[in-house]
């Protein structure tokens, strides 16, 4: 079974800065990884998705994330934060043979002016 | 045009009543999964049908009935409500065999037991 932890349950930070928000995963097979953000009583809204090729993807909203499968991560950035950035981040893992979409226990993102 | 629509969005109810939730999706889609998202914010799979078979059926208590009428409806059905059922219940839907697709999610049912 696949297994996703997302390493900071909490993650404030001023506007205009830099964020990184951290996911690693465990699996024995092959996994499509994504990132879902989920803004305050909405539901969950696709940002990005690895499925293969090129280790970095970019998403909407101006986030990307690197796949690094030697260290089994799926790490998500954004150069730059707005205040509308401010809500719950998922990780999610999938087996691409066949199964249920796996989902991490979620970072909230506080971004401050 | 709503993807996955859920309603009501609120529900607040008595303990010991009996509720429904619906979903509905107009994408085509084959698979349709409930959700319970706690107050921390954690997402638990409850139940998944594929053209109205049940292929997932977590550990959930038995007041809880899932039904599919057809492959673009799943409907959740909660008996002898309990403070402890005070949750965000989400809808999603995707396609079997796409892992690569992801899920589509409804913007949630939040429920409130009093």
């Amino acid at each position: 079974a696949q297994s996703v932890t997302q390493l900071d349950s909490q993650v404030p930070v001023f506007e205009e800065a830099p964020v990184e928000l951290r996911c690693n995963y465990s699996s024995s097979v092959s996994v499509y990884l994504f990132w879902y953000v989920q803004y305050p009583n909405q539901g969950l809204q696709l940002l990005l998705k690895y499925l293969s090729g090129s280790t970095l993807v970019k998403g909407i909203n101006g986030f990307e994330a690197e796949f690094n499968k030697s260290q089994t991560s799926f790490h998500l950035r954004k150069p730059s934060v707005h205040i509308s950035d401010t809500a719950e981040y998922f990780c999610a893992v999938r087996r691409t043979s066949g199964s249920r979409l796996t989902f991490g226990e979620g970072t909230q993102l506080t971004v401050n002016p | 045009d709503t993807a996955v629509s859920q309603t009501p969005k609120y529900l607040v109810t008595q303990m010991g009543n009996d509720k429904s939730i619906k979903c509905e999706q107009n994408l085509g889609h084959d698979t349709m999964y409930w959700y319970k998202q706690d107050s921390k914010k954690f997402l638990k799979i409850m139940f998944s049908y594929n053209n109205k078979e049940l292929i997932i059926n977590e550990t959930v208590p038995n007041r809880f009935s899932p039904k599919s009428p057809d492959k673009a409806h799943l409907n959740l059905h909660i008996n002898s409500l309990e403070l402890g059922d005070s949750a965000v219940y989400f809808c999603a839907s995707s396609w079997a065999g796409r892992e690569d697709y992801g899920y589509t999610f409804g913007s949630g049912t939040r429920l409130t037991v009093v």
